[in-house]
């Protein structure tokens, strides 16, 4: 079966600048997750999607983050304006419904990077 | 709050085995789980305990004591391959479904 996916690889903008993340899970995984890596510390949950619905955003550091998963299929993460903080490797996950939070797929990540 | 803490760094020799310790502080417990990360790239699942003892997959085995809040990840005959970070993770306890994740162990196997 073809793993989690996520565009771009890269992304370098200036500070002021949106950048849209996109993350496409594996098909059938109800569960898509949004991790966030900052230089070499801990994988930080942003937020929890079952299909369409939110179900946990404390994660998401403030207003200038969205994230939308529109049909309960693939999501996308915007970020406006981005804030030199916001660098780091950008990762999505998902999970079947059966196994829930206990094996998460994991996409290789996008690496943003504001300057 | 709820933290994970494990070594920075291990460094261990081709064929020898290397132990990564967790200890953790959580308000509720559901289980502890252990992710392989290479450079640039994905996370991926290794194993899960929910209970105390030691669960065995292959070369690699994890170990939790839930009394003493603490896991390991056991690698064992090493191999260049191994050469990744290590991170382990529990779920929140407040019973939301996200998992809050240690800062990881950089094992090094030299040749």
């Amino acid at each position: 079966e073809a793993g989690v996916t996520q565009f771009p690889s890269h992304s370098v903008i200036e500070k002021g600048q949106t950048v849209t993340l996109r993350c496409d899970p594996i098909s059938g995984h109800d569960n898509l997750y949004w991790y966030r890596r900052v230089m070499g510390k801990e994988i930080k949950f942003l937020l929890h999607f079952v299909k369409e619905s939110k179900q946990d955003e404390s994660g998401m550091p403030n207003n200038r983050f969205l994230a939308e998963r529109t049909g309960g299929t693939y999501s996308t993460l915007k970020v406006q304006p981005a804030e030199l903080e916001d660098s780091g490797v950008y990762f999505c996950a998902s999970s079947h419904p059966g196994t829930g939070i206990i094996k998460q797929y994991f996409g290789p990540g996008t690496r943003l990077t504001v300057t | 709050g709820q933290s994970l803490e494990q070594p920075s760094e291990v460094t261990a020799v081709e064929g020898a085995i290397v132990q990564i310790n967790c200890t953790y502080q959580t308000s509720g417990f559901y289980g502890l789980s252990w992710y392989q990360q290479h450079d640039g790239g994905a996370p991926t699942f290794l194993s899960y305990n929910a209970l105390d003892g030691l669960e065995e997959t292959g070369r690699f085995s994890s170990f939790l004591s839930r009394s003493d809040s603490y896991g390991y990840l056991l690698l064992q005959e090493l191999q260049m391959k191994d050469s990744a970070s290590y991170f382990c993770a529990v779920r929140d306890g407040s019973g939301t479904y996200k998992y809050i994740f240690g800062t990881g162990t950089r094992l090094k196997v030299l040749a």
